[in-house]
């Protein structure tokens, strides 16, 4: 069974529509990480938590926003999608009790398309 | 303004030769260091990392090597196989990595040819 599980892995929307993309995690890692990712470009951070009570903005909030309801899950949402948001989509986990560095688990991804 | 930059989109190389991926940084808060390997239709997946404090770290066929001075990493994977063909992300973190924040660059797509 995969450790960070994203839902759902395709997704297609229209402009306007609010859309949300879920994240579950069975590692118990306290820390969980939304990132997108466009052709050609690297993964862009969109927002971060390191537990349940701390939200953080990442580096293209704007349009986004997020809920970590648990632990376990972090849900990335899409007001009003629009087209330049069409992208693919990661979550991630690290354990920052972990010694030595922040090393991140990505789940397998969500591929929206906002026509 | 790219922190981390992989200047390489693509790189080829035939199997049983060296891979050498680089990638440079332009923050010197930055002091660890991480490579991601990514398939098709997957998520990126750790493949080794280095802390600032070294100039090299091992991990069977892969070896990353720190040059602080030249903010310059670089990932060799030696003897290449077909199977490491897919897309490397390099990213870097501060706080030795305790921050939990990591800025990642563009990739390198690498093709190893049989």
């Amino acid at each position: 069974d995969a450790d960070v599980t994203q839902t759902p892995r395709n997704r297609i929307t229209k402009t306007g529509k609010r859309i949300m993309l879920e994240c579950s995690q069975t590692k118990g890692h306290d820390r969980m990480y939304w990132y997108r990712q466009d052709p050609g470009l690297g993964l862009q951070l969109i927002y971060y938590s390191f537990d349940v009570k701390d939200i953080n903005k990442g580096e293209i909030s704007d349009g986004y926003s997020v809920s970590r309801q648990a632990q376990a899950k972090f849900s990335l949402s899409l007001e009003s999608a629009i087209p330049n948001q069409t992208a693919l989509y990661f979550c991630a986990t690290s354990d920052s009790t972990l010694t030595g560095g922040n090393e991140q688990f990505f789940g397998p991804g969500t591929r929206l398309t906002v026509l | 303004d790219q922190q981390v930059k992989q200047n390489s989109p693509s790189l080829s190389v035939q199997e049983g030769r060296i891979s050498i991926l680089n990638c440079d940084y332009t923050n010197s808060m930055f002091d660890y260091f991480l490579w991601y390997k990514k398939y098709p239709a997957e998520g990126p997946t750790f493949l080794i990392s280095i802390s600032s404090i070294k100039d090299k770290n091992e991990d069977g066929r892969f070896t990353v090597f720190l040059n602080k001075s030249a903010k310059h990493l670089s990932l060799h994977i030696v003897p290449s196989q077909p199977g490491d063909s897919a897309v490397y992300f390099c990213a870097a973190g501060e706080g030795g990595g305790s921050q939990g924040n990591l800025i990642f660059g563009k990739g390198t797509k690498l093709s190893v040819k049989p």
